[in-house]
């Protein structure tokens, strides 16, 4: 019974680099959620979709990030142009309101 | 503003200790709350939830916690804590016509032998 997977699990990118991080939700699980953990800080939700739709991405910053999940494949969440702020541990899950499975989390070291 | 708020940051107990993990939430209408539990490197876990019905809710692990309306509350609560305890706990919510998780900072718990 596989869980949401995430990866990488540990990422290293110097600034202005990308970052491409992978979700792939549970088995039967249409809806992907992401969420950043900031250091000291509690999850902050960023982004939901659907395959090949995005419903709310209303905690996403306003420049350089973005999400897809497209109708093959894992839900991709990218980073571009990378500072040290974005360092932190990002985490998907997969469910409903009622019900969130987290993924491992991908921890995106910027140097 | 939805919210939800963690009391105390950093805990430590001793084995068989009683704990109790102070969670507060600001939600206008209807809430859902939720624990979730973190152990040392792996991912979060649903420990339990809370949508309507009995106030006290029994999770895995023996964990259990109470929805005091009055308090605005959900309190995460075990009689006799274990080493295999210690682990970072969250409480989270979310309102029925939402579905984005507001999780507190969090609470990490040591139980020392």
């Amino acid at each position: 019974n596989a869980g949401v997977m995430q990866n990488p699990r540990h990422l290293v990118r110097r600034r202005g680099q990308e970052a491409r991080l992978r979700c792939s939700p549970m088995k039967g699980h249409s809806h992907v959620y992401w969420y950043r953990q900031l250091p000291e800080e509690g999850l902050k939700f960023m982004v939901y979709l659907q395959k090949e739709n995005i419903i709310d991405e209303s905690g996403m910053p306003k420049e350089r990030f973005s999400a897809e999940f497209p109708k093959e494949g894992p839900s991709i969440l990218r980073i571009q142009q990378v500072v040290r702020g974005d360092s932190a541990a990002y985490f998907c899950a997969s469910g409903d309101t009622y019900e969130q499975y987290f993924g491992p989390g991908t921890r995106l070291t910027v140097t | 503003a939805q919210s939800v708020s963690q009391h105390n940051h950093h805990v430590i107990l001793s084995e068989a200790a009683s704990l109790e993990l102070g969670c507060n939430y600001s939600y206008g209408g209807t809430v859902n709350l939720f624990w979730y539990v973190q152990y040392p490197g792996q991912h979060l876990q649903l420990l339990l939830k809370y949508f309507s019905g009995d106030p006290l809710v029994k999770g895995i692990k023996g964990f259990e916690a109470e929805f005091i309306k009055s308090k605005f509350s959900f309190n995460l609560r075990k009689p006799s804590v274990q080493w295999s305890d210690t682990a970072e706990y969250f409480c989270a919510g979310n309102s029925n016509s939402g579905y984005a998780l507001n999780f507190g900072k969090g609470t990490s718990l040591l139980v020392t032998p």
